[in-house]
């Protein structure tokens, strides 16, 4: 078993929809990322948290540390949002990441 | 500001010939380097981490190795590639402080022919 499992794999969604996508780990931790990543294969660093909640723009991050659960939220979601999100979160006395396999989003017009 | 690079961004290699990807980060200083890997159709992994200059943490036993001959560069190499290094590598850097973020460079999609 992963120590970190993200659900859905794939997602399509329509214009407009909310999305929710999931992150569980079984470790302790610091910090959980949610990073994006585009079909080119940049990756971009969405948010890092350790408790409670982020926001930036239409992107909304939540933990929940007892549940060791994350969710990641986008509002309004526009064909732009297409990419993998990756929850990568950073084991409790080391710096490094230990990263889910990734969940793939699209978002059709 | 800080910024990284990483170059090539392909590269095409016969097995069994050397490889070496750089990665150098302008902007900050003392940086934690870390060479990560995707491939096909997995997620991304650590492969080797370094907090200073001639520091490098190895996560997995494989074929290839890093140094980091300078504060701010951070090089992947291999003296004989195999078909299975195929894949994305990426660079990140991050602050020495705990908790702090990973930058990525844009990576290196690698083919073994």
């Amino acid at each position: 078993k992963n120590e970190v499992e993200q659900s859905p794999q794939n997602l399509t969604a329509q214009e407009g929809e909310f999305i929710t996508i999931n992150c569980s780990y079984s470790v302790g931790i610091s910090a959980l990322h949610w990073l994006q990543q585009h079909p080119g294969g940049g990756i971009v660093s969405l948010f890092m948290l350790s408790s409670g909640k982020k926001k930036h723009g239409r992107l909304i991050a939540t933990i929940n540390i007892q549940e060791k659960h994350s969710s990641l939220h986008i509002t309004a979601s526009h064909p732009r949002d297409s990419a993998v999100y990756i929850c990568a979160v950073v084991i409790q006395g080391a710096q490094k990441l230990v990263f889910g396999q990734g969940t793939r989003l699209t978002i059709n017009p | 500001s800080q910024t990284i690079h990483q170059w090539p961004a392909t590269l095409v290699q016969p097995v069994g010939s050397p490889l070496s990807l750089e990665c150098t980060v302008e902007g900050t200083s003392n940086p934690n380097l870390y060479w990560y890997r995707q491939a096909a159709g997995r997620g991304l992994q650590l492969l080797f981490y370094s907090v200073g200059i001639g520091q490098i943490s190895s996560e997995v036993p494989q074929n290839l190795s890093a140094s980091r001959p300078q504060d701010r560069q951070f090089i992947l190499s291999s003296k004989k590639l195999l078909l299975s290094d195929s894949g994305f590598y990426l660079c990140a850097w991050s602050r020495r402080r705990v908790n702090q973020p990973q930058h990525f460079g844009d990576g290196t999609r690698l083919s073994i022919l």
